[in-house]
């Protein structure tokens, strides 16, 4: 079945770039997405890329897209302490349907 | 305009007994799934309704089944309650039409405690 794979750790210095890493299995992946997640809170959505882009950029966060290798990552500019949390890689394969299928999570520590 | 809500935000249950969890999603969305997020499993998709009608479920037991109504709220339900039901439940809102852009937006999700 679909999988997607992130490191589960990242710790950065405030001002440096944080880069947060994703691989997904499945090869007709549509929509792949970025959610952040702050202690005791719901899943804030980010950004997203559609599978025939390679990048896409806005405000501070950069998402770069690797078909070939199925891979994606999240570059956060000048990262700063409430950047601290939990960023989830999502795939959504199939147009029409809200089945995410979601990365195990990378908690991002920015010390100040 | 509202987002999505979630009710109760806290819940503490008992083993065996059962559970209704509500969502009311934004204002014109059709589409509401529900996902459990724990420690062990990380966020599992459990099951989507767009029009009153379940277009896509999740590898959960019969316990957990949902529902949604005309206004396009739902609930979902827990039956005869285990330890391992303990989780963070999130509800999800689309429109539903599935297409560029339209993508999901999460609720603050009702933390359920089993005992």
């Amino acid at each position: 079945g679909e999988d997607v794979e992130q490191s589960l750790f990242l710790s950065v210095r405030e001002g440096d770039s944080s880069v947060i890493n994703c691989t997904y299995t499945d090869s007709s992946s549509t929509y792949l997405y970025w959610y952040k997640q702050e202690p005791g809170a719901g899943l804030q959505l980010l950004t997203y890329i559609f599978s025939n882009m390679d990048m896409k950029q806005d405000q501070r966060l950069t998402v770069l897209l690797n078909k070939k290798d199925k891979h994606l990552s999240l570059r956060i500019a000048d990262t700063q302490t409430g950047d601290s949390a939990i960023y989830f890689c999502a795939d959504r394969a199939t147009s029409g349907t809200y089945k995410y299928i979601f990365g195990t999570g990378t908690r991002l520590k920015v010390l100040a | 305009k509202a987002g999505v809500t979630q009710t109760p935000r806290y819940l503490i249950k008992t083993r065996g007994q059962q559970v209704t969890l509500s969502c009311s999603p934004i204002s014109g969305h059709r589409s509401v799934s529900w996902y459990q997020q724990t420690p062990g499993q990380g966020l599992q998709f459990l099951f989507e309704y767009f029009s009153e009608t379940q277009r896509n479920k999740g590898n959960f037991p019969g316990r957990f089944s949902g529902r949604q109504f005309s206004n396009s709220r739902s609930e979902m339900n827990v039956s005869t309650l285990e330890l391992g039901d303990s989780a963070l439940y999130l509800c999800a809102s689309s429109p539903g039409t599935g297409g560029a852009g339209t993508e999901a937006f999460f609720g603050q999700g009702t933390r359920l405690t089993v005992v």
